[in-house]
């Protein structure tokens, strides 16, 4: 069965500062897909970034990147120039295509603060 | 363009009493799963549908049941209510290719809160 860890239940960073949030997967699947959720505390998920593990390249997203790294099964989430609107809970998701449907497992999250 | 809805935003029940909650996919979206957020926690997978029938099920008991009508709309039914479901209940939809093109949209969930 996979599982998603993210270690790091709170994190906090200075506004303009760079902060990178932690996840792991377990997973015997050589294809699947990796996302980034957040959630403000209006509680709606929101897409941060993808990345297809077939693919390479870290996906970018205007101010939030990826390091994706396979072999290790790391997945981790970085923000630069970190905004006060960044203040939310992060989770990391992993989903994979099976029989024409598919199914998401999520981590247990990171609340990041955003320091003024 | 409407994204997902649900309804009520907000509800209270009494142990062993049952619910039902709704859900809208966005626009142009034919698969509906729902997530059980409990608190500090990442939502957990309930079940699936698609084309009205439930396609793929998590590890939760058979007191939670669901449905999906013609123009794709969802309930998620819970009987026989324990404490232990109090949560936020989040539905989300996508097209059934999934992938990468089509990541899951979230509502902004049901609170759920047994007394």
């Amino acid at each position: 069965a996979q599982t998603v860890t993210q270690s790091q239940p709170e994190m906090s960073v200075q506004e303009a500062e760079t902060v990178t949030l932690s996840c792991t997967y377990d997973t015997s699947e050589s294809n699947y897909y990796l996302f980034w959720y957040k959630q403000p505390p209006s509680r709606q998920m929101i897409l941060v970034i993808r990345q297809e593990a077939y693919k390479q390249q870290n996906a970018t997203e205007n101010r939030f990147s990826v390091n994706f790294q396979k072999a290790a099964k790391s997945f981790s989430l970085k923000i630069s120039d970190s905004q006060l609107g960044d203040t939310a809970m992060y989770f990391c998701a992993f989903m994979k295509l099976a029989s024409g449907t598919y199914k998401y497992i999520f981590g247990t999250g990171t609340r990041l603060k955003v320091l003024a | 363009d409407a994204g997902v809805t649900q309804s009520p935003t907000h509800l209270i029940k009494t142990r062993g009493q049952q619910v039902t909650l709704r859900c809208s996919p966005k626009s142009g979206h034919d698969t509906v799963s729902w997530y059980q957020q409990a608190l500090g926690q990442g939502p957990q997978f309930i079940f699936q549908y698609y084309e009205e029938e439930e396609r793929q099920r998590g590890n939760f008991p058979d007191r939670f049941s669901g449905h999906q009508y013609p123009n794709y709309s969802s309930e998620l039914n819970v009987n026989a209510l324990l404490l232990g479901d109090s949560a936020l209940y989040l539905c989300a939809s996508s097209p059934l290719g999934g992938g990468l093109d089509s990541p899951l949209h979230f509502g902004n969930g049901t609170r759920l809160t047994v007394t």
